[in-house]
């Protein structure tokens, strides 16, 4: 089993609509968990932390499942600017030891 | 806010040259990393620092060495580039004792 496994997609989406994105991870060591966004030929930018409760910021909802070992992502109201991909991050075993990124999920809003 | 530079956005360089790549933060981080991305691959982490002059391997290591002599400077260097290295170097801190990462904007290498 990969570290942290997404679907690359692409994920067209028509602007206005819901979509939600998965992402499984291996390590069930793992503490912190969080979605960044990067924009193509930038670099990646967090998006948000994932908590056990799950949280929401505006229209994005994260949640994390750790008995199933899995993260998701939730966006509303979907915007042309959330066109971008969405990598989803975990950490390796604590503190300086680093992250472990997903390959990302692509996503596409479209006019 | 915090800030993250890298030295260079752009970078072509011959097989066979030494190759500095430099990264600064100005947020106090104790913790830096080196990562390459390449499409199909993601994000793959080289070196990582967590301390001035400490330094620990990533997963690809290989070819690669890093410098940490202060604490707000960490350096990524190729002995000797070859094409394979071609890629796109991504430089991140953290600190404050949370994982969160962040990242510089990237310098985009092409090895000849």
């Amino acid at each position: 089993r990969k570290e942290v496994e997404q679907d690359p997609g692409p994920f067209n989406v028509p602007e206005g609509a819901t979509v939600a994105f998965n992402c499984t991870y291996s390590n069930s060591a793992s503490q912190s968990f969080f979605w960044y966004r990067q924009d193509c030929r930038k670099e990646p930018k967090l998006l948000m932390s994932v908590y056990s409760s799950g949280n929401e910021d505006g229209r994005f909802t994260a949640q994390l499942n750790r008995a199933s070992q899995y993260i998701s992502l939730l966006i509303r109201d979907s915007k042309l600017s959330d066109s971008a991909t969405y990598l989803c991050v975990v950490n390796k075993r604590g503190g300086a030891d680093g992250l472990t990124f997903g390959k990302g999920t692509h996503l596409i809003i479209q006019p | 806010d915090v800030k993250v530079t890298q030295s260079s956005r752009y970078l072509v360089k011959r097989t066979g040259e030494k190759v500095f790549l430099e990264c600064v933060q100005d947020m106090d981080h104790e913790n830096m990393f080196w990562y390459r991305q390449d499409p199909g691959l993601g994000l793959r982490l080289i070196y990582f620092s967590y301390d001035v002059k400490m330094k620990e391997k990533g997963d690809i290591p290989e070819g690669y060495s890093v410098s940490r002599e202060k604490k707000e400077r960490f350096s990524l260097i190729l002995e000797s580039a070859s094409t394979n290295q071609t890629s796109m170097y991504l430089c991140a801190s953290s600190g404050g004792g949370t994982d969160t990462q962040y990242f510089g904007p990237g310098t985009r290498l092409t090895v000849l």
